[in-house]
């Protein structure tokens, strides 16, 4: 129990474009999900931390106009780049908490963008 | 300083050895929770604890609230251990993370 997927798994863009990262608890439902953002050999640092049906709180520092955070149901939240360039190519990850799962947060495989 | 500090950063070990991973944190915590990342990225949930000790086939972590410091060991140590262990703490509704340590075993 307790999975969670992202898609897509990795992803190529050319800078200037938009994607879509989707982050879907498979067998339970996530009142919150957090988007984390990791640069190589560094720990995850968050980015927003989304509620399903409101508005996503993001972390100081991060544009809410260039990462795009929806959580419309409680098993899907989605994460945009917008018009993305090549100092957004990251590792993206998600995790996901449910309403009876107290502190503990399930994670995601996490995606990985690359920005030419 | 950082609000959740680990050692080693790095750590070699041979197939079988006992192993060793700390975990320090200066804030007030609900909970400490040892992750697990391999190379590809995915992480992997070990232990969630507030108090006491957990164990877990080859895997103990213990936490002793009074010195906010944790521990998490490794028994029979084998190469599919090899991965980056990372402390985090829960801080109000988020988590703190520690930099890390990465562990490789050798056959």
């Amino acid at each position: 129990g307790a999975v969670v997927s992202q898609h897509p798994s990795r992803v190529i863009c050319k800078s200037g474009t938009s994607v879509k990262i989707e982050c879907r608890s498979l067998d339970f439902q996530a009142t919150t999900m957090f988007w984390y953002r990791q640069f190589p050999k560094q720990s995850l640092m968050l980015m927003a931390t989304s509620n399903e049906g409101s508005k996503a709180t993001y972390e100081q520092g991060v544009e809410k106009d260039k990462f795009l955070i929806n959580h419309a149901s409680l098993t899907l939240s989605t994460l945009t780049v917008t018009s993305a360039h090549p100092e957004d190519s990251s590792f993206y990850i998600c995790s996901a908490r449910s309403g009876t799962s107290g502190n503990e947060q399930f994670f995601g495989p996490g995606t990985r963008l690359t920005v030419l | 300083k950082n609000e959740v500090e680990q050692s080693p950063q790095n750590l070699t070990a041979q197939e079988g050895e006992f192993i060793t991973i700390n975990c320090s944190y200066s804030v007030g915590i609900s909970a400490l929770h040892w992750l697990q990342q391999h190379p590809g990225g995915g992480i992997v949930s070990l232990f969630m604890l507030s108090s006491g000790k957990k164990k877990h086939g080859r895997l103990i972590a213990t936490i002793n609230i009074q010195e906010k410091h944790s521990s998490l060991h490794i028994t029979a140590s084998h190469p599919r251990d090899s991965a980056v262990y990372i402390c985090a703490v829960s801080c109000t509704d988020k988590l703190i993370f520690g930099t890390g340590t990465r562990l490789q075993v050798f056959p």
